[in-house]
């Protein structure tokens, strides 16, 4: 069956506009994860969402970032006034349920350049 | 202290030869541990996933966590030029907790 998409594959903006990102996660997966990827940085937690509980927002690293997921699916990262930090591939995952006894499975990821 | 240590290589080893690749951690309540595969420009693709300490075995590669040492290994036997890429290991203390990444080790077989 298809996978995680997300789109698009690459973006490229000016600082100061804002981006948004999606992701298509995998069909009847609840949890759905958003992460960023700077290179040496690893897999940074951004945000998490399950079912209709309320996000898990803890990993935002600023108020510039926000996510919603629409109709428990398909979900949108916005960043307001990018900065040139921001430049990272951002990946999103889905899991059947939340925590480490469910396997996520990660979309190839949108690479943001914010020159 | 981060949470997860892992050495960012490049790790250059000739084909054939056994990879071993680790990561440290500091909180003693990690208790599920993964190893995702990543290819560049691809997600990551979770690789074994094991519970406590002790080792797991999948065709040429095997998973050994050592609690007592907050110490995990990952080894790959006859490594092949396809095994090249960043492998993370991950881990999290219960099953409905949020997982903590390492930051990934390159990995390139020569061939």
């Amino acid at each position: 069956g298809a996978g995680v998409s997300q789109s698009p594959s690459n973006k490229v903006t000016e600082k100061g506009k804002d981006v948004e990102l999606r992701c298509d996660p995998i069909s009847g997966h609840t949890a759905l994860y958003w992460y960023r990827q700077s290179l040496g940085q690893g897999l940074e937690f951004l945000i998490y969402f399950q079912g209709n509980s309320a996000p898990d927002k803890s990993g935002l690293p600023s108020d510039r970032f926000s996510a919603e997921r629409t109709g428990g699916s398909v979900s949108t990262l916005t960043i307001q006034r990018t900065q040139q930090e921001d430049s990272a591939v951002y990946l999103c995952a889905s899991s059947l349920g939340s925590g480490s006894a469910n396997e996520q499975f990660f979309g190839p990821g949108t690479r943001l350049t914010v020159l | 202290q981060k949470e997860v240590e892992q050495d960012p290589g490049p790790l250059s080893v000739p084909e054939g030869a056994i990879v071993s690749l680790n990561c440290t951690y500091s909180n003693s309540a990690f208790q599920y541990f993964m190893w995702y595969r990543q290819y560049s420009r691809k997600g990551p693709e979770l690789l074994m996933y094991t519970y406590s300490s002790g080792n797991k075995e999948d065709g040429r590669f095997t998973a050994q966590v050592d609690k007592s040492s907050k110490y995990i290994s990952l080894f790959i036997r006859d490594s092949q030029p396809s095994d090249s890429a960043t492998y993370l290991c991950a881990m999290s203390a219960g099953r409905d907790d949020k997982i903590i990444f390492g930051k990934g080790t390159r990995l390139h077989i020569l061939p």
